[in-house]
């Protein structure tokens, strides 16, 4: 299966602290990309890196790509209540066709 | 709002029924994808469609079929429902497909939830 798999499954911090969760996956990608879920609604994209991209940035969030390491992690600075869900990396494959998702990392900023 | 829209946002039925979601995708995308996601197995790609025609299949059962329609929405048939089949059923919609949907996003409907009693 060329289905990632995040890391950890659940994490639960204090609000104002940062969140790293890591996503695992094993073919090679185009671009690799990062949803958010709220409980029981659709998921929401929140950022995208390219395979040649190794650093990206959008307000609070920080995602890492290594090619090599088949892995990528989401960093959430200064977390808020608000940001409770659960985070999502996919893989776009190199047809583009296909979007593969992780199993999910779900979490809980505690107030 | 995704401007994905799905119908019905719940349904509930028995073993051995069938049953049709159906989903509108975003104006101007070209592409639908439907997905299932179930507590014990993440989020399952089941098929996709761009303008009217399959384009890549994934771990669709059978008893599943979709199609896409001239308009562009899309419908996905359930038949013969089995307990496990309880889920909730998404559907994604994007610009394009291959080269010009590598760096697009997908855009999310709020799904379905099935259950099958």
């Amino acid at each position: 299966s060329q289905q990632g798999e995040e890391d950890p499954q659940a994490l639960s911090i204090q609000e104002g602290e940062n969140a790293t969760m890591n996503c695992s996956y094993k073919t090679s990608i185009n671009n690799l990309q990062w949803y958010r879920q709220n409980s029981g609604r659709g998921l929401v994209h929140l950022i995208l890196i390219r395979s040649n991209e190794r650093e990206k940035h959008s307000g609070r969030l920080r995602v890492t790509l290594d090619t090599s390491k088949k892995s990528s992690s989401l960093l959430i600075t200064a977390s808020r209540a608000a940001d409770t869900a659960s985070y999502f990396c996919a893989t776009v494959s190199n047809t583009g066709n296909q979007f593969y998702f992780g199993t999910g990392t779900s979490l809980t900023v505690i107030p | 709002d995704s401007g994905v829209t799905q119908t019905p946002k719940h349904l509930i039925t028995a073993t051995g029924q069938r049953v049709t979601l159906r989903c509108s995708p975003r104006s101007g995308d070209l592409s639908v994808y439907w997905y299932q996601q179930s507590l014990d197995q993440g989020l399952q790609f089941l098929i996709q469609y761009y303008n009217g025609e399959e384009r890549a299949k994934g771990n669709i059962l059978e008893r599943f079929s979709a199609q896409q329609f001239p308009d562009l929405h899309s419908e996905l048939n359930l038949s013969s429902l089995e307990l496990g089949d309880s889920a909730l059923y998404f559907c994604a919609s994007s610009p394009g497909q291959g080269i010009a949907s590598y760096n697009s996003p997908l855009h999310f409907g709020n799904g379905t939830r099935l259950t099958v009693t």
